[in-house]
């Protein structure tokens, strides 16, 4: 079993929509972290959390600590939003890695 | 699902000496690896891109000489810090790109301390 599990593993999307990426993890952590990755590219760290919730732009990533749940949204969606989005959740001197949600936004 | 290894996963070393990395994919063939470093409280950082058989491609300011990225095979990549001082004591982490799924999958990390 995966430490970290996300979903959708896969996820196409029109333009304009309004797009949720879900993280669960099995461990207690430090903190999680959103990654981006664009086809061929290295990654991108998007948020840092602990707690609460973070918004830069027009995404935002949320976290629950007590549920070992997090969220990153995104609104308003554009193609170059189009990526691999990855989450990591750090225990101690430990990362563990989501494999990542792969998003697709169409014109 | 598929897996990459690191070792060591911790190291500790004095001052001026090299330490080697190893980063393995164990389980599929791998013609492209990245190598991360992750300080404190920061976020990860793309330090290079190894392709197989072809010399690694380094993100600016990241200095070639010291960090030796050596992929000599499908299923290995070496990172060596050469000449290391208190600077580069970090977290470094690999990650392998399973081409054929198009899906990357990460190494443990490697905790770096250097004396």
């Amino acid at each position: 079993k995966n430490e970290v599990e996300q979903s959708p593993q896969n996820l196409t999307a029109q333009e304009g929509e309004f797009i949720t990426i879900n993280c669960s993890y099995s461990v207690g952590i430090s903190a999680l972290h959103w990654l981006q990755q664009h086809p061929g590219g290295g990654i991108v760290s998007l948020f840092m959390l602990s707690s609460g919730k973070k918004k830069h732009g027009r995404l935002i990533a949320t976290i629950n600590i007590q549920e070992k749940h997090s969220s990153l949204h995104i609104t308003a969606s554009h193609p170059r939003d189009s990526a691999v989005y990855i989450c990591a959740v750090v225990t101690g001197n430990q990362f563990y890695f989501g494999t990542g949600t792969s998003l697709t936004v169409i014109p | 699902g598929a897996v990459v290894s690191q070792h060591p996963s911790w190291v500790i070393c004095k001052s001026g000496t090299s330490v080697k990395i190893e980063c393995r994919s164990l389980d599929f063939q791998a013609t492209t690896m990245f190598w991360y470093r992750q300080f404190p409280k920061q976020s990860l950082m793309l330090m290079a891109t190894s392709n197989e058989g072809s010399k690694a491609t380094y993100e600016q300011g990241v200095e070639k000489d010291k960090f030796l990225i050596n992929h000599a095979s499908l299923t290995l990549s070496t990172l060596t810090v050469t000449s290391a001082h208190p600077e580069d004591s970090s977290f470094y982490i690999c990650s392998a790109l399973r081409s054929s799924y198009n899906e990357q999958f990460f190494g443990p990390g490697t905790r770096l301390t250097v004396l």
